[in-house]
């Protein structure tokens, strides 16, 4: 297993388009997370999975967004209509769950991002 | 909303100084950690410190977290040219279940 894998690392769509992007995680972890981070800025939460439950979904993250995680495997990520705002680097990340509870997570494993540009 | 903020936002040493950087944060926290960006690539986990815990190393790296002040500080001893990058705090809340990291310290390493 290398780590986590993005696909695309770069996508250049015009305004309107609609964009998928694809996340593979590490297979032994059980959570997966979604990440925007625009230029000199931290990543900020878009949406996170355990297993293949969508367990939370940032204010940030629009009726145009939509994440699925099917199997608790793979996620993707997809932007309908995407506007010009949308230009950012998103970044997908896993971990395992910690702890008695589960609940803590490890640290981050992160892919490379993709870059994506609206214009 | 970022939980964490670091400071200073950017910092140039000489090769072999020591970088030290801070982050501030501002609710009760489970773990605190430690992030290095590269320029346009993904970032890579330094280090993980628990709220129950008040210093760590890991190679050159040295943590320090003092939960009742709500800060914590990573130390870069003898800094190399290959350590210029972003460095990002990141705070963990059991309640939260996810991350939420600062804007970042650019630091630059001069050869």
């Amino acid at each position: 297993d290398t780590g986590v894998s993005q696909d695309p690392r770069h996508k250049i769509t015009k305004r309107g388009q609609n964009v998928t992007f694809r996340c593979d995680p590490i297979s032994e972890h059980n959570r997966l997370y979604w990440y925007r981070q625009t230029l000199g800025q931290g990543p900020e939460f878009l949406t996170y999975f355990q297993n293949e439950a969508q367990l939370e979904k940032s204010r940030l993250l629009s009726d145009r967004f939509s994440a699925e995680r099917p199997k608790g495997s793979f996620s993707t990520l997809e932007i309908q209509r995407t506007e010009q705002g949308d230009s950012a680097m998103y970044l997908c990340a896993s971990s395992l769950s910690l702890g008695a509870s589960g609940k803590e997570a490890s640290g981050y494993t992160f892919g490379s991002g993709t870059r994506l540009t609206v214009v | 909303s970022q939980q964490g903020e670091e400071d200073p936002q950017a910092l140039s040493i000489q090769e072999g100084e020591n970088a030290t950087m801070n982050c501030s944060y501002k609710t009760s926290i489970n773990n605190l950690q430690w992030y290095r960006q590269n320029s346009g690539r993904g970032l890579v986990h330094l280090i993980l410190i628990r709220s129950n815990e008040r210093e760590k190393h890991s190679g050159r790296l040295r943590v320090t977290l003092d939960t009742s002040k709500k800060s914590s500080s990573l130390l870069i001893t003898a800094s190399r040219a290959a350590d210029t990058a972003s460095y990002f705090c990141a705070t963990y809340r059991l309640a939260g279940n996810k991350l939420t990291f600062g804007g970042g310290t650019r630091v630059l390493v001069k050869p």
